[in-house]
């Protein structure tokens, strides 16, 4: 199955600076790239995602940056807020299609410091 | 619309014991997913179901088993119940079932195994 690796495993950062999540992957022909939040006592919510035919996707406070060459793809959340203290996963399907599972990231327990 | 829904949120076995939990997709969706979440191994994929078949299987014992229902809820049990099966068990459903469609993730079910 796909190898999927996630940096770091931890990160605090100072209210209203940047984070920056990464993950490398190990099957070229993936092609969808999501990432979640994970708040306490809840499942992941989808928080972006990126397809493989664009290199960088933005919503607000949030982008998400896709280099197919190397293998990888990161979280950007710029002006960070405590409410975005959360456990963030990268997660990638197999590369074969045909069926709906994810290949995740081990975490990154993100701490937002008021 | 509602989201994905499962029964129960909390549960307690002894060792030897068989457990059955439940979730209900997001009206539409075909495509279920079961995912396991433990400190030490992270989100691991269990099965997945699309119209009733199992799709695809990750790499548990038969201990784990699922079904799905013509109105597309999904149950799995696991039999034999062992320590190391306590878990956060998460269910997530998707609508057309291909790789790149959007899971969404019930709040859980916490399995603790005693």
């Amino acid at each position: 199955g796909e190898n999927v690796e996630q940096h770091p495993s931890t990160l605090s950062v100072q209210e209203g600076d940047s984070a920056v999540i990464k993950c490398t992957y190990s099957d070229s022909a993936s092609n969808y790239f999501p990432w979640y939040k994970q708040e306490l006592g809840k499942g992941p919510q989808l928080i972006i995602d990126i397809r493989s035919n664009v290199g960088e996707k933005k919503d607000q406070r949030i982008a998400v940056t896709l280099n197919k060459t190397a293998k990888h793809f990161s979280l950007h959340i710029t002006e960070t807020q405590p409410e975005d203290s959360a456990v963030y996963f990268c997660a990638v399907p197999p590369a074969l299609g045909g069926a709906n599972n994810l290949f995740f990231g081990t975490g990154t327990r993100l701490t937002v410091i008021p | 619309k509602a989201g994905v829904t499962q029964t129960p949120r909390y549960l307690i076995k002894t060792r030897g014991q068989q457990v059955t939990l439940s979730c209900s997709p997001i009206s539409g969706h075909r495509s279920v997913s079961w995912y396991q979440q433990t400190p030490g191994q992270g989100l691991q994929f269990l099965f997945e179901y699309f119209s009733e078949t199992q799709r695809n299987k990750g790499n548990f014992p038969g201990r784990f088993s699922g079904r799905q229902f013509s109105n597309s809820r999904s149950e799995m049990n696991v039999s034999t119940l062992e320590l190391g099966d306590s878990a956060l068990y998460l269910c997530a459903s998707s609508g057309g079932g291909r790789s790149e469609d959007i899971q969404y993730f019930g709040a859980g079910t916490r399995l603790s195994v005693l």
